[in-house]
Parts: structure tokens; C-alpha cells; sequence
């Protein structure tokens, strides 16, 4: 059964780029009709879609995100990563990352990123 | 963007209750949507995929229907572990979107 663990810092400061790391685990990263996906969600709020990666390379980003985001993959190690820069408060959220086919049926745990100086 | 919008937002539902929540979309997304369950501090858990398809190990009071702008998820008779926040998402288009939750509480 495949897993998904999220690791990184937990604080950043303001303007300074967030970097989270997802290993998973039980499969390979490459094997089946996969995308590798990062969702996000302030704390009391709703869950917003940040994007994806093919395990070839291939990405789709939210427009909204889309200049700050940049989502790569080592299918060596199993992993794939998300990294934000010049963050603010708004970015303060637990970012999830997930397997999607046509839906998202893996999660991890999530970790939670706070932004303050 | 398709924006999605669950209804109701908050629901007070007893034990064996049916409850149905809705989502419409702002435009036909044909089956892609899924809808999840979140509990406090946990991830939220897929139930139902291509709108109607009950992922496997999830009860079978949980049961989704509808396409294009319009979804309902139901459950059939309301269990002490079914209160908690469900979200509906689209996956048919470009950014993915979730409607903004529906939490079930205890009447």
C-alpha cells in the first residue's frame, strides 16, 4: 500500500522560499498512470490545489501560485518536491501532498508551514 | 477558474438521519469530481470518485450521484464516525478545485 510522508521546515520567514519534500513509499513513483500533487489548507479553511507533477517531469500549476511554484521529481529516491518563494502569511498553511489519477486517493499526513519573522 | 459550491454549508444531523449534500459547479464538468471526508487534523480521505464510484473499503451507506453541474453525495443512515467536513473536488480542468466544505454536525 502506497504511502506518502511530507518533510521539511516548519517556519519561514517572510519572502524566504518554503520547501517541502514528499517520500513515498509501498510503490514506485513511476510506476502507473500517476501524477504527484501538493494541496495546501489554512488553518479553518478549504483546500486549495497548488499542483502536479508526471514522474517524466511534466507539470500543471495553478495560475494563481504559478509564478512562485515549482514542483520537481527524483524518481531515484522515490520523492518529489514543492518549492514557494517569497512567501507571506497567506502561504501559512498544512500542505498535503497526494497521489491524483482522475482523483486523489493517497494523502499524506501533511505538515504544517507557518510563515512569521 | 470552475468554482464549485456545496450546499449547505453546515448541516446538525442526528444518528440514522440521511443527509445529502450538493455541489454545483459553474460549468459542466462532466463525471470528474470526487468528494472527501476530513476529520479534525487528519487528511481528508477519498469516498467516491468519478462522481458516483464508491472507493474501495468505504461503506456502502456513502453513495454519490450526478454529472455536469450538478452533484449530490448522500449517506443513507448517518454513523456516530460520519461527522465531519466533506469537500467536494473537480479534476476536469485546469487549476483542480474544491468546493468550500460542508461540515456535519451532531444534532
Amino acid at each position: 500500500q502506497v504511502q506518502l510522508q511530507e518533510s521539511g521546515p516548519g517556519l519561514v520567514k517572510p519572502s524566504q522560499t518554503l520547501s517541502l519534500t514528499c517520500t513515498v513509499s509501498g510503490g514506485s513513483i513511476s510506476s502507473g498512470n500517476y501524477y504527484w500533487s501538493w494541496i495546501r489548507q489554512p488553518a479553518g479553511k478549504g483546500l486549495e490545489w497548488i499542483g502536479r507533477i508526471y514522474p517524466s517531469g511534466s507539470t500543471d500549476y495553478n495560475p494563481s501560485l504559478k509564478s512562485r511554484v515549482t514542483i520537481s521529481v527524483d524518481t531515484s529516491k522515490n520523492q518529489f518536491s514543492l518549492k514557494l518563494t517569497s512567501v507571506t502569511a497567506a502561504d501559512t498553511a498544512v500542505y498535503y501532498c497526494t497521489r491524483e489519477y482522475n482523483w486523489n486517493d493517497c494523502w499524506g499526513q501533511g505538515t504544517l508551514v507557518t510563515v512569521s519573522s | 477558474d470552475i468554482q464549485l459550491t456545496q450546499s449547505p454549508s453546515f448541516l446538525s444531523a442526528s444518528v440514522g438521519d440521511r443527509v445529502t449534500i450538493t455541489c454545483r459547479a459553474s460549468q459542466g464538468i462532466s463525471s470528474y469530481l470526487a468528494w472527501y471526508q476530513q476529520k479534525p487534523g487528519k487528511a481528508p480521505k477519498l469516498l467516491i470518485y468519478a462522481a458516483s464510484t464508491l472507493q474501495s473499503g468505504v461503506p456502502s451507506r456513502f453513495s454519490g450521484s450526478g454529472s455536469e453541474t450538478e452533484f449530490t453525495l448522500t449517506i443513507s443512515s448517518l454513523q456516530p464516525e460520519d461527522f465531519a467536513t466533506y469537500y467536494c473536488q473537480q479534476l476536469n480542468s485546469y487549476p483542480r478545485t474544491f468546493g468550500q466544505g460542508t461540515k456535519v454536525e451532531i444534532k
